[in-house]
Formats: C-alpha cells, structure tokens, sequence
C-alpha cells in the first residue's frame, strides 16, 4: 500500500533555531517527491520537488534530502523565522497507469516557531 | 497568490442545506482537483477533471457533486451533508492531467452543523 508518514507530528522551535522534518514513504513506482508548505487559512505552495536522482535540493533557508535506498526524505530549516510556522507537507508521486502520476500526501508536521 | 481563487472562504450550512463551493483557475490548466483536509490526516483526493471530463471520483458520498462546466471552473455542489463533512475543502489545478506541480486554492472552510 502506498504510504507517507511524517514525524513529528508537531514541533515548536524558537526562532534562530534550526529543525528538521522527516518524511518516510513506501511508494512504487516512484517518481519524484516534493515538500509543500501550507500556511494557517491557506492552500499548500510548493517548496521543493526531488526526482530519483538527486540527494539534495535547496530553497532558500530550505534544504530537502532524498534517500531512495531507505526511501526517506528531510527538511532541514535553517535560522528559523516566525513567518515559518506553518503545516509542512510531504508528498510523493507515483507513476500509474496510463502514464499518469499519482500524488500521496503525508499529514503534515505542525511548525510553530517562538520569539 | 496561486492563480487559483476559491469562494466562499467558509461556509457555515445545516444538514438540510444545499450550498456550492466555486474554483476559478487563472493559469490556463487543463486538470482540476477537489480535495478534502481534515485535521491531522492526509489530503484525500476526491474528484479530477481533465479537459472537463470527469476522470477519477474517489469513492465519494452522492451528496457530493461535482461541476466542471469549463476548463477554468469547478464546483462543488453540497446537500443534506452530515457533521463528519466538516473539513477545508482545496481546489487545485495542474497543466496537465496527473501533473507534478499541482497549485492550490486557500481552501473553503465547511462546517456542517
């Protein structure tokens, strides 16, 4: 079955501070993962998106890392600033039938950033 | 903004009552999407249009209805819906059908009272 599971759950941090989300899945076929960020009373905007072939991806303070041996995926934010609280989404792409991707969401990991 | 404007922003309705959900895309996409995000679980995908025909309905309850009268609209007609319906409902839209990057309304929050 085709899963992405996210931990944790939720996360405080103060600002300044670094964190790092993980993202776990069992998808096949795979074909590229991307993490979305969804602020409170908004929809998700994509961050970041990974294809089988490549580790590591960068936006800004926001750095993804892909493992496709393990199927693991991280986001690391780097000097945290209030504006990123937010859900933070992760979610896999899988190729389908009829040559259509499929996307699996994760539930998200809560970000609450403190002065 | 996403090129994508849904309306109403919240929508507060009774069990007997019929409402709509509106999706306008500005970005001159092919598909379409409704989701429905509930608390603490994953987006569940409920219904893509593609070049305006329905092409995938996720086991969804009749109560739900879904409009595609052109390319850059989608609705979602709403009746005699029950309290676990309650949920923020996103409209997305993608190029193409099944289309990597998919942009996302803000979502129309629904209580169901």
């Amino acid at each position: 079955k085709n899963q992405v599971e996210q931990s944790p759950q939720s996360l405080i941090i103060l600002e300044g501070k670094n964190c790092t989300l993980q993202c776990n899945y069992t998808v096949s076929p795979f074909s590229n993962l991307r993490w979305y960020k969804q602020d409170t009373g908004r929809g998700p905007v994509s961050l970041t998106i990974m294809t089988f072939s490549e580790n590591t991806k960068s936006n800004g303070r926001y750095t993804a890392t892909l493992d496709a041996d393990t199927k693991q995926s991280s986001l690391h934010i780097t000097a945290s600033q209030l504006s990123d609280s937010a859900s933070y989404i992760c979610v896999v792409s899988a190729r389908v039938s009829g040559g259509y991707n499929k996307l699996i969401f994760g539930a998200g990991t809560r970000l609450a950033v403190h002065p | 903004e996403t090129g994508v404007t849904q309306t109403p922003r919240h929508l507060v309705m009774g069990m007997t009552n019929k409402k709509s959900l509106k999706c306008e895309q500005h970005l001159g996409h092919n598909a379409m999407y409704w989701y429905k995000q509930s608390a603490k679980k994953p987006l569940e995908l409920m219904f893509v249009y593609s070049l305006e025909e329905r092409v995938e309905n996720n086991s969804v309850p009749s109560r739900f209805s879904p409009e595609c009268p052109n390319s850059s609209h989608l609705f979602l007609h709403l009746h005699t819906l029950q309290p676990e319906d309650s949920a923020l409902y996103l409209c997305a839209s993608s190029q193409d059908r099944g289309g990597d990057i998919q942009y996302f309304g803000a979502g129309t929050r629904l209580s169901v009272l």
